[in-house]
């Protein structure tokens, strides 16, 4: 159980068009969503909490009009990157988090380049 | 601020060779204490949930211990497929939200 399905799972994008990227929770109800980003050989770095029904909100350094998060339901959550560039090709990652016992889960991830 | 530290950074081991790795945190108020594997380009899988501090975990070669300070990921035995990057994350205060250390990429030689 306990499973976050996330799409696609990569994707080649030119500069200045937009990516959107999928979360789903498919056996549970995700009242919040983090979205994080991931460099090669590097951690995880959390870029935006999103709760069901309210603006996300975003870690310091983080361009909120740039990095798009909709969690309009309890089983979807949206990352777009707008106009995207070679600097935000990464590891885009999602995380719910299911019980206080069982903790976070994450989707597989998406692995953006931008050329 | 709120810290996650772990080493090493990377660790080679021959298959069988037991070793621990290390997850030292600063955190005021700590919820819990998590352990995740990540393979090349996959979203990290949940090991252990750890609340405090003397707390015990075990799960086929792994097992999670924790205390005041640090927690440490032993691995008994370990095999091939153990190869994985292991990350830690800390859950404190009032937020929701989990602060990774850069975790530790692992090896096991045949």
């Amino acid at each position: 159980g306990a499973v976050v399905s996330q799409h696609p799972s990569w994707v080649i994008c030119k500069s200045g068009t937009s990516v959107k990227i999928e979360c789903r929770s498919l056996d549970f109800q995700a009242t919040t969503m983090f979205w994080y980003r991931q460099f090669p050989k590097q951690s995880l770095m959390l870029m935006a909490t999103s709760n069901e029904g309210s603006k996300a909100t975003y870690e310091q350094g983080v361009e909120k009009d740039k990095f798009l998060i909709n969690h309009a339901s309890l089983t979807l959550s949206t990352l777009t990157v707008t106009s995207a560039h070679p600097e935000d090709s990464s590891f885009y990652i999602c995380s719910a988090r299911v019980t206080e016992s069982y903790g976070y889960t994450f989707g597989s991830g998406t692995r953006l380049t931008v050329v | 601020e709120d810290q996650v530290t772990q080493s090493p950074e990377a660790l080679r081991l021959q298959e069988g060779e037991s070793s621990s790795l290390n997850c030292s945190y600063t955190v005021s108020g700590l919820r819990g204490l998590f352990w995740y594997r990540q393979d090349p380009g996959k979203g990290p899988e949940f090991l252990f949930t750890l609340y405090s501090a003397g707390e015990e975990k075990e799960k086929e070669r792994l097992k999670a211990t924790l205390t005041k300070k640090e927690s440490f990921l032993h691995i008994t035995a370990p095999k091939p497929e153990d190869s994985a990057t292991y990350l830690c994350a800390v859950q404190a205060g009032r937020d929701d939200k989990i602060i990774f250390g850069k975790g530790t990429r692992l090896h096991i030689l045949p």
